[in-house]
């Protein structure tokens, strides 16, 4: 069985830019998370989906940081314009959801902005 | 704003000896996880401790889940090069809130 599955890997781009990172759950999986990584650091939550509902995105920059879940299934986390500061990986991770917060991560996507 | 502490920050040993990962909060969770990550991947889960004063063993890895769901650590017996990694403990608030909050991590490096 296929696991999270994030694209891209890597993304260079210069600040003011857009950018979109793409996630796929796993399939059955309710809860989405969207996480920012510094070098080092443990994951900060950045927008938690309980199917198609944005449920908790308290964390999430919303000047520039947009997210959606269409359909319940895949999702897209957008940057625009970006900042030097956003420079991080952005992991997507899902879980089974109904009080099952075991989680499976992705790969990640390494932004720079340059 | 839920907050996991882990200590120590930064960890270097040589192979074969134990060490300790202490991960603490301020706040109770009803259940607690611990990750392994490895350079250039997402975290990877490794066990769920979900009754206060739970001891849960992986092989070498012993966790346990502090008896007031606040705290929990991680114990490695004889290290070994393949631990080598970034520990990440990961805290759920499921009480009407199904919201994972990860540890500040872990760099655990095993030199052989």
């Amino acid at each position: 069985e296929a696991g999270v599955v994030q694209s891209p890997r890597y993304k260079i781009i210069e600040k003011k830019q857009p950018v979109a990172f793409w996630c796929n759950p796993i399939s059955g999986h309710n809860t989405l998370y969207w996480y920012r990584q510094n070098l080092g650091q443990g994951p900060e939550l950045l927008i938690r989906y309980e199917n198609e509902e944005a449920v908790d995105d308290s964390q999430l920059p919303k000047d520039r940081f947009s997210a959606e879940r269409l359909k319940g299934v895949d999702s897209t986390l957008k940057i625009q314009p970006a900042e030097l500061g956003d420079s991080a990986v952005y992991l997507c991770a899902s879980s089974l959801g109904r009080a099952n917060t075991e989680a499976f991560f992705g790969q990640g996507t390494r932004l720079t902005v340059v | 704003t839920q907050l996991l502490e882990q200590s120590p920050q930064f960890l270097s040993i040589q192979e074969g000896e134990n060490l300790t990962v202490y991960c603490n909060s301020s706040s109770v969770f009803s259940s607690l996880q611990w990750y392994r990550q490895e350079p250039g991947e997402g975290p990877v889960l490794l066990v769920t401790v979900v009754t206060g004063g739970e001891v849960k063993k992986l092989k070498r890895l012993t966790f346990q889940f502090g008896d007031a769901r606040k705290d929990s650590s991680l114990h490695i017996t004889a290290a070994q090069p393949g631990d080598t990694g970034l520990y990440l403990c990961a805290g759920s608030d499921n009480f009407g809130n199904e919201k994972l909050t990860f540890g500040t991590g872990t760099r655990l490096t095993i030199i052989p």
